[in-house]
C-alpha cells in the first residue's frame, strides 16, 4: 500500500510568482487536507477537498487555491508569492472526512 | 488565538524512563484529539488518538489520557527509546463542520542513550 506522495520536495521562488504543489493520495482515501507549517509552528490548516469538492477552509486568502481530481489526487496553488509563504506544505489523506488523517513528507517552499 | 497549547518546547528524558508530554486546549467544543510524530525532513507520523467519550488509550508504549474538565491531555511513552526522538505534536478536531485539525506547537522530546 502505497502512502501519501507529494511534489515537489524543495521548491524555490521568488514574490509574485505563482507554485503548485501535488499530492497523491493513499490508496482508497477520497479526502485531502492541506497544511502549512511555517518554522517553529504547528501546522495550520489550509483546506480540504473531499471527493473534487472544497469542504473547508481555514483562514488563508484566496490566493490559495486547490483541486481534487477524480483519482483523488490533488494539487495546491498559490498565486502572487509573499515571502511570508516560505514554509513547509504538507498534505494529508483520509479514508473518509472524519477518519484520520496520514501525511506525505511535505513540500518546502523557500521565496525569495 | 491558539486553541491547543504545548507549553514546554523541550523535554530530555533518559532511555528506558517515562517521557510525559503535555497539550492543553481552550474550546470546549473539541471531541477528537492526536498526537503524531515528526522527524527532521518528514511529514507527521500519527501516533494515537483519543475520543472524548474516553479518558484513555493504550497502544504499546504509548499511552494518552484526557481531562475534559482541565481540558488537558498528555502522551506518556513508556519506557522511552532512543528512537522515539523527535517532535511531537497534539492536534484536536470536532466532529461538526470541517474535520480539519488544530495543532500545537509541538514539543521536542530528546531521549538520552
Amino acid at each position: 500500500e502505497t502512502g501519501v506522495t507529494q511534489s515537489p520536495t524543495h521548491l524555490i521562488k521568488t514574490r509574485g510568482q505563482q507554485v503548485t504543489l501535488r499530492c497523491s493520495s493513499q490508496s482508497g482515501h477520497n479526502t485531502v487536507s492541506w497544511y502549512q507549517q511555517a518554522l517553529g509552528q504547528g501546522p495550520q490548516f489550509i483546506f480540504q477537498y473531499y471527493r473534487e469538492e472544497e469542504n473547508g477552509r481555514g483562514n488563508f486568502p484566496p490566493r490559495f487555491s486547490g483541486l481534487q481530481f477524480p483519482n483523488y489526487s490533488s494539487e495546491l496553488n498559490v498565486n502572487a508569492l509573499e515571502l511570508d509563504d516560505s514554509a513547509l506544505y504538507l498534505c494529508a489523506s483520509s479514508a473518509s472526512q472524519m477518519e484520520t488523517q496520514y501525511f506525505g513528507p511535505g513540500t518546502r517552499l523557500l521565496v525569495l | 488565538d491558539q486553541q491547543v497549547k504545548q507549553n514546554s518546547p523541550s523535554l530530555s528524558v533518559q532511555e528506558g524512563r517515562i517521557s510525559i508530554l503535555n497539550c492543553d486546549y481552550t474550546n470546549s467544543m473539541f471531541d477528537y484529539f492526536l498526537w503524531y510524530k515528526k522527524y527532521p525532513a518528514e511529514g507527521p507520523t500519527f501516533l494515537i488518538s483519543i475520543s472524548s467519550i474516553k479518558d484513555k488509550n493504550e497502544d504499546g508504549r504509548f499511552t494518552v489520557f484526557l481531562n475534559k474538565s482541565a481540558k488537558h491531555l498528555s502522551l506518556h511513552i513508556v519506557p522511552s527509546q532512543p528512537g522515539d526522538s523527535a517532535v511531537y505534536f497534539c492536534a484536536a478536531s470536532y466532529t461538526s463542520g470541517t474535520y480539519k485539525y488544530i495543532f500545537g506547537t509541538g514539543t521536542r522530546l530528546k531521549v538520552l542513550a
